[in-house]
């Protein structure tokens, strides 16, 4: 069985440009869940989309968003590029809500 | 503020030996409680998950215990190997209907010959 994949491995990008990562869960996972891991500092969670609505999302600005589509693939889409958005943006599926979330291998971000 | 507090930050001890790691938490209300083994630049790996009901998980070599009294969990390695190099995250969730996991920093264990 195959786990959460995710697209691009590494990105890089300037200040100001947008950038959309892609994730697709575990076949017959549902619930979709994105996380920012900035160098340092723990996984902050970022949006969380089930049956392809959101459902929760972090303390992050709204220039962080994204969607779910109906094959329960997602996509994380970030406007106007600071620097500090530079992290590793995990993406994880759970086939419910409350059940284990597996995670992908993440999307290295740099913004220069 | 729902906070998880882990230590030590950081940890290096020689292969074959044993450690154990700490994590403090201020989450509520309560769920359940997971460590997760994160390789350098890789997604993190679920090892045990614990409710407020269960005191102590085995997974392996490795072995969880919770104290949901004093909201204190610990990850104890046995006989580490080279191979338990990483970075063990301590999670929580919360019971709400939010359904939110905070996550510690982790702690960065290297494992040495």
């Amino acid at each position: 069985e195959a786990g959460v994949t995710q697209s691009p491995t590494h990105l890089i990008k300037t200040r100001g440009q947008q950038v959309t990562l892609r994730c697709s869960p575990i076949s017959g996972h549902t619930s979709v869940y994105w996380y920012q891991q900035a160098l340092g500092l723990g996984l902050q969670f970022l949006l969380w989309y089930d049956e392809g609505e959101e459902r929760n999302r972090g303390n992050f600005p709204p220039r962080f968003s994204g969607r779910q589509f109906p094959n329960y693939s997602s996509e994380l889409n970030v406007n106007a590029l600071e620097l500090e958005d530079s992290a590793l943006y995990l993406c994880a599926s759970s086939s419910q809500v409350r059940s284990e979330q597996y995670f992908g291998p993440g999307t290295r971000l740099t913004v220069t | 503020k729902n906070q998880v507090e882990q230590s030590p930050q950081s940890l290096i001890i020689l292969e074959g030996k044993n450690c154990t790691l700490q994590c403090n938490y201020t989450v509520s209300p309560f769920s359940n409680l997971r460590w997760y083994k994160q390789d350098t630049g890789r997604g993190p790996v679920s090892l045990t998950i614990m409710t407020f009901s269960e005191n102590t998980k085995s997974n392996g070599r490795y072995t969880a215990t919770l104290d949901a009294d004093t909201k204190q969990s610990s990850l104890h390695i046995t006989a580490s190997q080279l191979s338990d190099s990483a970075s063990y995250i301590c999670v929580v969730t919360t019971g709400a209907g939010s359904y939110q996991l905070t996550f510690g920093k982790g702690t960065k264990l290297s494992v040495i010959p």
